[in-house]
């Protein structure tokens, strides 16, 4: 079946290091995002690529980088620069940006932790 | 910049009252419209969608949504909830930018709970 891989989905970090979340994706889609999920402030976009090798920053880009040397991949490296990255991680995709009625399809994230 | 609004942080109702989840959007250009639901420990899933044409959509669930250009809204509505329905709903807009990239943005949440 197609669909968005993210792994792991519990994730714990020590302060100061830096981790990296994965997001793999079957459909074939040419788009793919990054929301962060905090209570009470919904979904925040971090990055988002609509090609390969390129990648434009969200709402909350600081303290996160991104890749995209790969369609089916867009990794999130969560650095020590982020502040407070405690959170839930979504990731999604969807299909080529110049087409219309086109639809989301969202991961089953990953809550990373910092202790 | 572009956002968008929900009005209600936290909504309780009894079973068989009827719901009306606010949303609103500031952005000027052509809009696609969502409302997803998040149950509880569960995915994120697509309840309804608006692209064009008739401005009130029906979705799963007995969910429905109307689209006021005028006003820059996509209320949910359901006239009857299930205390299935408890969940946490999230309106969102993508919005077409320069260069062809879009973006699809979240409002903050409203967290349903309803009560047998």
């Amino acid at each position: 079946d197609g669909g968005i891989t993210q792994s792991p989905k519990y994730l714990f970090r020590k302060e100061g290091q830096n981790v990296t979340l994965s997001c793999e994706q079957n459909l074939n889609h040419d788009a793919m995002y990054w929301y962060r999920q905090d209570p009470g402030q919904g979904l925040r976009l971090i990055y988002y690529s609509q090609i390969v090798n390129d990648f434009q920053k969200g709402d909350i880009a600081e303290g996160y980088s991104v890749s995209r040397e790969k369609k089916e991949s867009f990794p999130l490296t969560v650095t020590s620069a982020q502040k407070n990255p405690t959170a839930f991680y979504l990731c999604a995709s969807s299909a080529n940006r110049g087409q219309a009625n086109y639809g989301y399809t969202f991961g089953s994230g990953t809550r990373l932790t910092v202790v | 910049a572009q956002s968008v609004s929900q009005h209600n942080h936290h909504v309780i109702l009894s079973e068989a009252a009827s719901l009306e989840l606010g949303c609103n959007y500031s952005y000027g250009g052509t809009v696609n419209l969502f409302w997803y639901v998040q149950y509880p420990g569960q995915h994120l899933q697509l309840l309804l969608k608006y692209f064009s044409g008739d401005p009130l959509v029906k979705g799963i669930k007995g969910f429905e949504a109307e689209f006021i250009k005028s006003k820059f809204s996509f209320n949910l509505r359901k006239p009857s909830v299930q205390w299935s329905d408890t969940a946490e709903y999230f309106c969102a807009v993508r919005g077409m930018f320069s260069g062809g990239y879009n973006k699809l943005i979240f409002g903050a949440g409203t967290r349903l709970a309803v009560h047998p």
